[in-house]
C-alpha cells in the first residue's frame, strides 16, 4: 500500500525549534496533516496543507511542502514542555509512524 | 457537543473470544475509519466505510470484520483469527478531502489474556 514514513525521537530543548520531517508516496491526496497525540488518548488535528501550497504558517507551527520530492516538514517555533508529544503526518488516509517529541526544560 | 465516542476504553478479553469494539460519532460525517496503533508502528489502517452500507479493507484487515449499518456507527469486531490482538484501536471519521482532517476517538485499548 501506500506509505508514509517519518523519525521516530527528537529531542530538543524549550526555547529551541523543532524541525519534525516526513515523506510519502500517495501524491493524489488533496491535503496532508500534521496530527497532536497526547498519552493514552486519540490525534487531534494541529494543522494541514493543501497539497498545491509550499508553506503555511500558523502561529508557531510551519508546515513546509516538496512535492517533488514527497517530502513534509513540521516546525514548532519556541518549543515548550507542553509541546512533548507524538507527532503523525498523514494524507488523505494513512498515517507515519509518529514522532515522538521531548522537550528538555 | 459533536463529537466521536469510542467504548470501552479498556476491554479485556481470554484468548479465542470474539470482541466487538464500538464507536459512534454525531458529526454527519460519511467517511469513518478504524486503526491498530502498536508502539514505534505508528498507526495501520484495518477497515474504512466511506458510505453506509459499504466499507473496504485497509492494510491489516485479516481478523477483523465491519459493519456499517448507521452513518453514525461503525463497530469493529476483533475475531478468534486475529493472531495478535492486544493493542490500542483508535476510531476515527471525516468529510473526505477536506483540510478538517480526521476526528478521533480516544481510543480503546484491548488486551487478550
Amino acid at each position: 500500500g501506500e506509505d508514509v514514513e517519518q523519525s521516530l525521537f527528537l529531542s530538543v530543548r524549550e526555547g529551541d525549534s523543532s524541525v519534525i520531517n516526513c515523506t510519502y508516496t500517495d501524491s493524489s491526496s488533496t491535503y496532508l496533516y500534521w496530527y497532536k497525540q497526547e498519552p493514552g488518548a486519540g490525534l487531534q488535528l494541529l494543522t494541514y496543507i493543501f497539497s498545491n501550497m509550499d508553506m503555511k504558517q500558523d502561529q508557531r507551527l510551519t508546515v513546509l511542502l516538496n512535492k517533488k520530492d514527497k517530502h513534509l516538514s513540521l516546525r514548532i517555533a519556541d518549543t515548550q514542555t507542553g509541546d512533548s508529544a507524538i507527532y503523525f503526518c498523514a494524507d488523505d488516509m494513512r498515517f507515519g509512524a509518529g514522532t515522538r517529541l521531548t522537550v528538555k526544560p | 457537543d459533536g463529537g466521536i465516542t469510542q467504548s470501552p476504553k479498556y476491554l479485556f478479553r481470554k484468548e479465542g473470544q470474539n470482541v466487538t469494539l464500538s464507536c459512534e460519532q454525531n458529526l454527519n460525517h460519511d467517511a469513518m475509519y478504524w486503526y491498530r496503533q502498536d508502539p514505534g508502528q505508528g498507526l495501520r489502517l484495518i477497515y474504512y466505510s466511506q458510505i453506509v452500507n459499504d466499507f473496504q479493507k485497509g492494510d491489516i484487515a485479516e481478523g477483523y470484520s465491519v459493519s456499517r449499518e448507521k452513518k453514525e456507527s461503525f463497530p469493529l469486531t476483533v475475531t478468534s483469527a486475529q493472531k495478535n490482538p492486544t493493542a490500542f484501536y483508535l476510531c476515527a471519521s471525516s468529510i473526505e478531502k477536506t483540510p478538517r482532517g480526521a476526528f478521533f476517538g480516544q481510543g480503546t485499548r484491548l488486551t487478550v489474556v
